[in-house]
């Protein structure tokens, strides 16, 4: 199976920051990599496709990046709705894998 | 597209449930769908997949012991938890994975204990 080691677990930040997050694939996937974004108690949303794709609706502060193996989420300014935990998700093989997660939390 | 999850609630160990996942708003038959869960305070954790001519694939944790089925004349997708462990203890979610967009279920809790 493929495993998707995301880093860091918790990433304090100030508003206006820019933050980075990451997942390392144990295998290759291509572009088949998606990120998440979910708030207490809600469903997780998507906020990138295909490693670089911006999904609807989601503001362009939000950008994803691949470098080999490594998957990046960059978030250019920081905003206070962006507060939440972070996940990718590797779709190129079953069993689909997630990476273990990112809360995102204000310093 | 609208995904509602039902059939949740609190099991024994070792015993049985069944979840349904009632779909809307999309030509359900056309479509691969997921269950995905997620314990209490921890990350997201893909269970099974089955796709739109029934062909489906599993986790290892869940391998044996769930079942994941669909009815297409009902809109509907299903999980069958056998042989439940407390660490099935999460909200359950149906979900669709498209390439550029997804839908999620609101969830189901599943609580296994004695």
């Amino acid at each position: 199976d493929i495993q998707m080691t995301q880093s860091p677990s918790s990433l304090p930040a100030s508003l206006g920051d820019r933050v980075t997050i990451t997942c390392r694939a144990s295998q290759d996937i291509g572009n088949y990599l998606r990120w998440f974004q979910q708030k207490p108690g809600k469903s997780p949303r998507l906020m990138i496709y295909g490693a670089t794709n911006l999904a609807a609706g989601v503001p362009s502060r939000f950008s994803g990046s691949r470098s080999g193996s490594d998957y990046s989420l960059t978030i250019s300014s920081l905003e206070s709705e962006d507060m939440a935990d972070y996940y990718c998700l590797q779709s190129k093989e079953s069993p689909f894998t997630f990476g273990a997660g990112t809360k995102l939390e204000l310093k | 597209v609208q995904l509602v999850e039902s059939g949740g609630g609190l099991v024994q160990p070792g015993k049985s449930l069944k979840l349904s996942c009632s779909a809307s708003g999309f030509t359900f038959s056309s479509y691969g769908m997921h269950w995905i869960r997620q314990a209490p305070g921890k990350g997201l954790d893909w269970v099974a997949y089955i796709s739109s001519s029934s062909g489906t694939v599993y986790a290892d944790a869940v391998k044996g012991r769930f079942t994941i089925s669909r009815d297409n004349a009902k809109n509907t997708l299903y999980l069958q938890l056998n042989s439940l462990k407390s660490e099935d203890t999460a909200i359950y979610y149906c979900a669709r994975l498209t390439t550029v967009a997804t839908y999620w279920g609101q969830g189901v809790m599943v609580t296994v204990s004695s």
